[in-house]
């Protein structure tokens, strides 16, 4: 059974760039959720979400962030027009329907460096 | 508001020492889980417990224990005799239902040879 999977591992963008990040949750766990890890600073949450839903995004940045899950294929978190300071490890979990926030499966992050 | 806070930034302890990194949380929900996650240096989220606020009994895997207070809001981990593999950064966090999980800031602890 596969855990949760993250692509890319790494990504490297210029300034102004897009960045998408993909996210596979296990097999069978409806519930996705994207965390940001700023370098020496723990987990902030940025956003949960069910198929086809957002549940939760009171940790988005207002503006360039997106996030969607839809109802195939991977959960994908946008950002536009990166800048320096979006540099960061982005990790996604999941957990399975009926526990929401109960326990959470990560994956292995994606690190994003903006040149 | 839920909170999480790990006063200790870094420890370092010789290897087979014991070593015990706090967590103090705040929640006003009656329900709620806490858990340990562990990030070594390879950065992956490695997943070691979870608690439910209405279980109070302590718990021992090999040489991790967990010892949970609700009269304190305190959920400690302890790692007896301490091994070099142990090093890494060590998240407390809370969660539970519609409440997202909330992480501490991390202790980041150092097992020396």
């Amino acid at each position: 059974n596969a855990g949760v999977m993250q692509n890319p591992r790494h990504l490297v963008r210029r300034r102004g760039q897009e960045a998408r990040l993909r996210c596979s949750p296990m097999k069978g766990h409806s519930h996705v959720y994207w965390y940001r890890q700023l370098p020496e600073e723990g987990l902030k949450f940025m956003v949960y979400l069910q198929k086809e839903n957002i549940i939760d995004e009171s940790g988005m940045p207002k503006e360039r962030f997106s996030a969607e899950f839809p109802k195939e294929g991977p959960s994908i978190l946008r950002i536009q027009q990166v800048v320096r300071g979006d540099s960061a490890a982005y990790f996604c979990a999941s957990s399975p329907p009926g526990t929401a926030n109960e326990k959470l499966f990560f994956g292995s992050g994606t690190q994003l460096s903006v040149l | 508001a839920q909170k999480v806070t790990q006063a200790q930034t870094e420890i370092s302890v010789v290897e087979k020492e014991d070593v015990t990194l706090d967590c103090v949380y705040e929640t006003r929900d009656t329900t709620y889980y806490l858990f340990w996650y562990k990030q070594p240096p390879s950065g992956e989220l490695v997943f070691l417990i979870r608690r439910n606020s209405f279980d109070e009994q302590n718990e021992i895997s090999g040489r991790y224990s967990w010892n949970f207070q609700k009269s304190t809001s305190s959920f400690n981990f302890t790692i007896t005799a301490s091994q070099v593999v142990d090093s890494a950064v060590y998240f407390c966090a809370l969660g539970g239902g519609y409440q997202k999980v909330t992480f501490g800031t991390g202790t980041k602890l150092q097992v020396i040879p």
